[in-house]
């Protein structure tokens, strides 16, 4: 099942700040964020582990929630170039493997 | 630089048609994915390759079979292509997790394939 990502669209101005969320019904081991721009394919931004190690973007920070099966992506002072997609993918507990199961995405549109 | 090509960009087929999508990396990852994208339904996983001649089913197999010959190479194939397989379909490739089977490692896309069945 996927895990649900709120909010579905989010439009900002330069330097704004926005929260995207994601949800799963299942415990997880870990949370990828992925971010796409129009056109192009997604791009890794960050991981978050059980646990509380992280490993990714300078500018772009997130929370992970164990007990709660949630994540919270924070991006703050928002510029032109953060426009795109938002991903989440989710690393169940169960699945042994190396798979992740991605949200539906969150659109943000960042303009001047 | 960490690269995943896909071996077109645009695809139009026919009906019934058989359909090979293939996808190339050259960094030495273990795992393979297969993703199609279509609007307000994200990324949904078809079929994941852990190693040569090694797959699991993703979320939506169905209609879908996969071929992993090669470490870099895996191949996506619509056996008898249908009309509701129309959708943009990309590859992936990560380096295998810890023993274990979690994964630390991102993923690495492809540009993607839009294929359009007539």
């Amino acid at each position: 099942q996927q895990p649900v990502q709120s909010p579905q669209a989010v439009i900002l101005r330069e330097g704004e700040d926005a929260v995207i969320n994601c949800s799963s019904s299942k415990a997880l081991y870990s949370v990828h964020w992925y971010r796409q721009k129009h056109g192009e394919a997604p791009v890794f931004l960050m991981i978050l582990l059980k646990g509380g190690e992280q490993k990714g973007h300078e500018k772009i920070s997130a929370s992970f929630n164990e007990k709660k099966q949630q994540s919270s992506l924070y991006l703050t002072a928002s510029q032109l170039s953060y426009s795109g997609t938002y991903f989440c993918g989710t690393e169940a507990e169960s699945y042994n493997t190396d798979k992740l199961i991605f949200g539906t995405g969150t659109r943000l549109q960042v303009f001047p | 630089d960490v690269k995943v090509t896909q071996s077109s960009r645009y695809l139009v087929k026919r009906t019934g048609e058989k359909v090979f999508l293939e996808c190339v990396q050259d960094m030495d990852h273990e795992n393979m994915f297969w993703y199609r994208q279509d609007p307000g339904l994200g990324l949904r996983l078809i079929y994941f390759s852990y190693d040569v001649k090694m797959k699991e089913k993703g979320d939506i197999p169905e209609g879908y079979s996969v071929s992993r010959e090669k470490k870099e190479r895996f191949s996506l194939i619509l056996e008898s292509a249908s009309t509701n397989q129309t959708s943009m379909y990309l590859c992936a490739s990560g380096s295998a997790g810890l023993a274990g089977g979690n994964s630390y490692n991102e993923q690495f896309f492809g540009p993607g394939t839009r294929l359009t069945v007539l």
